[in-house]
């Protein structure tokens, strides 16, 4: 069976300081993968979907990027947060060849001071 | 753009049936989902309807879509306390690489 891990799962950091927030899924293979970031009353917003190595899409213009340096590993990145970037980070996973059903991850509570 | 609207809110008491509701704008998806967040946790998938489907029953849950007026609802009968959690509705985008979401129907339950 699949399953999607993310870590750290909370995360406290200075405003300036680097991120860098991983998420790999088991069982699978060429998985779609996304990002979302949950703020407070706000719902979820897509940050970024990757449909294959070196394949990703940013949809929302910000301080943070996304890399995938193998087939079921992304990464989400900043080299200097916001207090803005405050949020809680799903990572999601897709079956690749049609528009299917997302599976999340458990999230990462990231508080940026 | 794409838009997914819910209530943000949804109180009802133990027992009772609970309808959660959302519209929609992309019409062009083949299937709509229901996901519901427990505190703290990622999103669960609950539910999903094809959208040549008016009404789509499992167990508990009822599924409902109109089509027509871009509205579609999730029906929890008998609701119990471990019901209590945000529930979001999801479309896909345009291009349909992603899904879309409300931003949530926080359900409390009480007993």
């Amino acid at each position: 069976s699949q399953t999607i891990h993310q870590w750290p799962a909370t995360l406290v950091q200075p405003v300036g300081s680097p991120l860098s927030l991983e998420c790999t899924v088991e069982g699978t293979s060429n998985p779609n993968l996304y990002w979302y970031r949950q703020a407070a009353g706000r719902g979820l917003q897509l940050l970024f979907y990757s449909i294959g190595i070196d394949q990703i899409s940013s949809e929302v213009p910000q301080n943070l990027s996304a890399s995938r340096p193998q087939d079921r590993q992304f990464i989400l990145s900043s080299k200097k947060l916001l207090l803005s970037d405050s949020g809680f980070y799903l990572c999601a996973w897709s079956v690749s060849d049609r528009a299917s059903e997302q599976y999340f991850g458990p999230g990462t509570r990231l508080t940026v001071t | 753009g794409e838009d997914v609207e819910q209530s943000l809110f949804l109180s009802v008491r133990e027992g009772d049936s609970s309808v959660i509701n959302c519209t929609y704008t992309d019409s062009s998806s083949t299937y709509l989902y229901w996901y519901k967040q427990e505190p703290g946790a990622g999103l669960q998938l609950l539910t999903y309807i094809f959208s040549n489907m008016d009404m789509k029953q499992d167990q508990r849950l009822t599924v409902l879509l109109n089509k027509k007026d871009k509205h579609l609802s999730l029906r929890i009968a008998d609701t119990q306390t471990g019901d209590s959690a945000i529930y979001f509705c999801a479309d896909f985008n345009q291009a349909g690489t992603a899904l879309i979401f409300g931003k949530g129907t926080t359900l409390s339950v009480s007993s």
